[in-house]
């Protein structure tokens, strides 16, 4: 069993569509991250947290530490949120352990 | 700030070819590592360094050398490229600060062992 689950893998909406996307893992961290990745292109980190809820734009995050889960929202989703989507987490050291990501397809 | 650089961005590479993909950030972050992408699975992690001088191996390190010479760079060598190297490498660097870590990525590059 992978240290860190994500779920669906694969994810299609409509444009405006609200759209969660799940990660659980089972290990102690110091915090959990969520990364996109576009087709072809770099990783880009979108939020760090270790406690709580951050927003940014259209983009939530929240993470639930007692139960080892977090959760990505996207309201209004927009077909140029279409990516790869990637939950990772670090415990005591600068190690990242990967979730394998959800690909994420918006149509207009 | 360009924060990490990563080259080249594509590479095709024959079997038994050697080849040095360059990672360098100006960040003066002093944990760096190399991780592959496949399709199916998460990025793993090939080699990794705390800080200059200091390297260590990841998950999978077979087939691939680093050095850490200097703390902006930190290059990853495939002696003799196979075809199960084909994959998409990243590099990245990180900090921690609070008790959390912030990592930065690299472009990427996708490499085609024939």
């Amino acid at each position: 069993k992978n240290e860190v689950e994500q779920s669906p893998q694969n994810l299609t909406a409509q444009e405006g569509e609200f759209i969660t996307i799940n990660c659980s893992y089972s290990v102690g961290i110091s915090a959990l991250h969520w990364l996109q990745q576009h087709p072809g292109g770099g990783i880009v980190s979108l939020f760090m947290l270790s406690s709580g809820k951050k927003k940014h734009g259209r983009l939530i995050a929240t993470i639930n530490i007692q139960e080892k889960h977090s959760s990505l929202h996207i309201t209004a989703s927009h077909p140029r949120d279409s990516a790869v989507y990637i939950c990772a987490v670090t415990g005591n050291t600068d190690k990242l352990i990967f979730g394998t990501g959800t690909r994420l397809q918006v149509f207009p | 700030n360009a924060g990490v650089t990563q080259t080249p961005k594509f590479q095709v590479l024959k079997t038994g070819q050697s080849m040095t993909l360059q990672c360098a950030q100006d960040m003066n972050h002093e944990y760096m590592s190399w991780y592959r992408q496949d399709p199916g699975m998460g990025l793993r992690l090939i080699h990794y360094s705390v800080g200059a001088g200091i390297t260590d191996q990841g998950e999978v390190p077979n087939g691939y050398n680093v050095s850490r010479s200097t703390t902006e760079d930190f290059p990853l060598r495939l002696l003799s490229a196979a075809p199960s190297q084909t994959s998409v490498y990243f590099c990245a660097s990180s900090y921690s600060y609070g008790g959390s870590t912030e990592a930065f990525f690299g472009q990427g590059t996708r490499l085609t062992v024939v």
